[in-house]
């Protein structure tokens, strides 16, 4: 595998489910974030993770709770979602110094019926 | 008040044309630029970074930053229906200890047969 992973690609759910997305990044980065992006609107940053530490929660909904093991790993715990969570989410990694540069996982279609 | 901003178009030019994106920050402490490309339903791919004022060319593509006035821009010679997309301007605020973007809300291209 090379650059960022995300699983599921497509997810459906429930209100009353549980469920978790995955993010994986082989490039050697320490920073990892969490971005949700909606129908025809901008990307909204959820989470951002550096050497597994929380460092941004941006209001975020406790129904939403991130889980960061190490600095390959990034998770997206879901429960009792409601339907205007339905987007694409999508998880970013960079290194933690320098200019920037973040590369995006392919994302997961989230629909929440 | 928007931290970075783009014309969110739709910007229609047609194929061979050369296409201009615009985008102003509000940070003038900004240090890196970059420029992705989203195609729909489909994660944001980096195609550009930009860090000293001045242009930066690779292949059909030009970027353009003037940290005076506060801009960047894209320019992309020769437009393809195949750069029909979302163009999204990200910016690296300064002082920030890592690798956080802020994103404008991405200017739509539509090129024409």
């Amino acid at each position: 595998e090379t650059g960022v992973t995300q699983t599921p690609r497509h997810l459906v759910m429930g209100m009353t489910n549980k469920k978790s997305l995955k993010c994986e990044q082989h490039l050697g980065h320490n920073a990892m974030y969490w971005y949700k992006q909606s129908a025809k609107k901008p990307l909204e940053l959820m989470f951002v993770y550096n050497f597994k530490e929380q460092t941004e929660n941006n209001s975020v909904p406790s129904r939403f709770s991130p889980e960061c093991p190490n600095s390959s790993h990034l998770f997206l715990h879901l429960h009792t979602l409601q339907p205007e969570d339905s987007a694409l989410y999508l998880c970013a990694s960079s290194q933690e110094r320098g200019p920037g540069l973040q590369y995006f996982g392919p994302g997961t279609r989230l629909t929440v019926t | 008040q928007k931290e970075v901003e783009q014309n969110s178009g739709p910007l229609s030019v047609p194929e061979g044309a050369i296409a201009s994106l615009n985008c102003t920050y509000s940070d003038r402490g900004s240090q890196s630029f970059f420029w992705y490309r989203q195609y729909s339903g489909k994660s944001p791919e980096l195609i550009m970074s930009i860090y000293s004022n001045g242009d930066k060319e690779d292949g059909r593509f030009t970027a353009q930053l003037n940290k005076a006035s506060q801009y960047v821009s894209l320019l992309i010679r020769d437009s393809q229906p195949s750069d029909s997309a979302t163009y999204l301007c990200a910016v690296k605020a300064g002082g920030t200890s890592y690798g956080k973007l802020t994103f404008g809300q991405g200017t739509i291209l539509t090129v024409h047969p």
